[in-house]
């Protein structure tokens, strides 16, 4: 199965602050990768898919980029709103894996 | 408005089975592949299991492969999985998940129905 190491596991940040997460998948994954927000006690939401396509709805604050094994979820002004996990889910091939997830914390 | 209830989850011990059910409202559900995510306590997601629109094809995590089956009703609107021999690493909280159009994945979720595997 492909492995999808995320980084950080947590993060400290500011509301304003530009955020980075990377995933990296142990494989060549082309663009098949989604990025999802999950809050305490909700659902995760898809905020990305295909690498770089916003999903509807979703403030364009969010960014995905990369292509391959690499892969960087960016949010340019954090909200008060954006403090939650973050997961990265490779869809190339089955078993579909997800990271370990990035805790954005105050 | 689109709707997915999971229903099914209880406490039980190692060894048992338990069928999980996804009631879905509010789009044409055999149009879409549907999927089964779990989250243990604490913990990160777990894709567990996908089905096409049709019922056709289907597939399982490593962790699941030959204990669980995935299948669908189309007639009812409907999502299942049927988990045998659980054990105490199967405990979580699942759920049901929708797939969009194209490369769109898990573009809605249930509430998720918790499933507690203790002796």
């Amino acid at each position: 199965a492909i492995q999808m190491t995320q980084s950080p596991s947590s993060l400290s940040a500011s509301v304003g602050d530009r955020v980075s997460i990377t995933c990296r998948a142990s494989q060549d994954i082309r663009n098949d990768l989604g990025w999802y927000q999950q809050k305490p006690g909700k659902a995760p939401k898809l905020l990305i898919y295909a690498a770089s396509t916003l999903q509807s709805g979703v403030p364009s604050r969010f960014s995905g980029s990369g292509s391959g094994t690499d892969f960087t979820l960016t949010i340019s002004s954090l909200q008060p709103e954006d403090f939650a996990t973050y997961y990265c889910l490779q869809d190339y091939n089955y078993p579909w894996t997800f990271g370990h997830g990035t805790k954005v914390e105050v | 408005e689109v709707q997915l209830v999971e229903s099914g989850g209880v406490g039980l011990q190692p060894g048992r089975s338990l069928r999980l059910s996804c009631a879905a409202s509010g789009f044409t559900f055999d149009d879409y592949t549907m999927h089964w995510v779990r989250q243990a306590p604490g913990k990160g997601l777990e894709w567990v299991s996908l089905i096409s629109w049709d019922g056709s094809n289907t597939y399982y995590a490593d962790s699941v492969k030959g204990r669980f089956t995935i299948s669908r009703d189309n007639s009812k609107n409907s999502l299942y999985l049927q988990m045998n021999s659980l054990t105490t690493e199967d405990t979580a909280l699942y759920y049901c998940a929708k797939s969009g159009n194209g490369y769109i994945h898990f573009d809605y979720w249930g509430q998720g129905t918790l499933v507690t595997v203790s002796s």
